[in-house]
């Protein structure tokens, strides 16, 4: 079945710390992929977008993201996580010819001060 | 630009009334999304428009449920005899795309949350 997979549900992650959350997809083609943050209350802010070219995308925030291909995969990154970064992260695939986004569960961001 | 407003923000309701949420999208955008979010999960796709056709509508839109876009620039969602599963956030995004393509941006909405009793 098509999915759209985030491991991780919570993380927890000391201030100053790296980051990586995980995403994969199980589509056909190369998808279009995306990470959006959501903080309580509030809607989602597109983080990075990836269509094509350089498999290394850089967001904002200070955050950047890896499509690699051979593991279907699309993992977000940061090198020094701030406490303003406690969210909760969404990756999402637009299949290839599909208009539609498909999101993953989430993970939810907790850093420790 | 205010970017993508929805309204109400709450709405609290009883089982089997009617309620119906409004999206203003970005003024230039010619797509918009409907998606319904619970807790713990990542947005479920419920419908889109493109300017005011409505292209696809998911198979967890029941027949309670209905979405309209008349002029090409606000929607309606409209959920009729409400149950307590519908109680989620819907989500409202607009995007700007040229032909079909599915390289576009959403910008979200805040949601509009919906409990029912």
């Amino acid at each position: 079945a098509q999915s759209v997979t985030q491991p991780d549900i919570h993380i927890t992650v000391s201030e100053g710390a790296s980051l990586e959350l995980r995403c994969n997809y199980s589509y056909g083609a190369t998808p279009y992929l995306f990470w959006y943050v959501q903080s309580p209350g509030q809607g989602l802010q597109l983080l990075l977008k990836y269509f094509s070219g350089d498999t290394l995308v850089q967001g904002i925030k200070g955050f950047e993201a890896e499509f690699k291909r051979s593991q279907s995969s699309f993992n977000l990154r940061k090198p020094s996580v701030h406490w303003s970064d406690a969210a909760e992260y969404f990756c999402a695939v637009v299949p290839y010819n599909f208009n539609k986004f498909y999101f993953g569960s989430g993970t939810k961001l907790n850093v420790k001060p | 630009d205010t970017g993508v407003s929805q309204n109400p923000r709450h709405k609290i309701t009883k089982r089997g009334q009617n309620v119906t949420f409004r999206c203003d999208p970005i003024s230039e955008h010619n797509r918009l999304y409907w998606y319904r979010q619970t807790l713990g999960q990542g947005p479920e796709f419920l419908t889109y428009f493109q300017n005011e056709a409505q292209l696809e509508k998911s198979r967890l839109l029941s027949d309670r449920f209905s979405a309209e876009r008349p002029k090409g620039s606000f929607s309606t969602l409209e959920i009729q005899r409400t149950e307590q599963g519908d109680s989620a956030m819907y989500l409202c995004a607009s995007s700007l795309v040229s032909g079909d393509s599915g390289a576009n941006v959403l910008t979200f909405g805040a949601g509009s949350r919906l409990t029912v009793l």
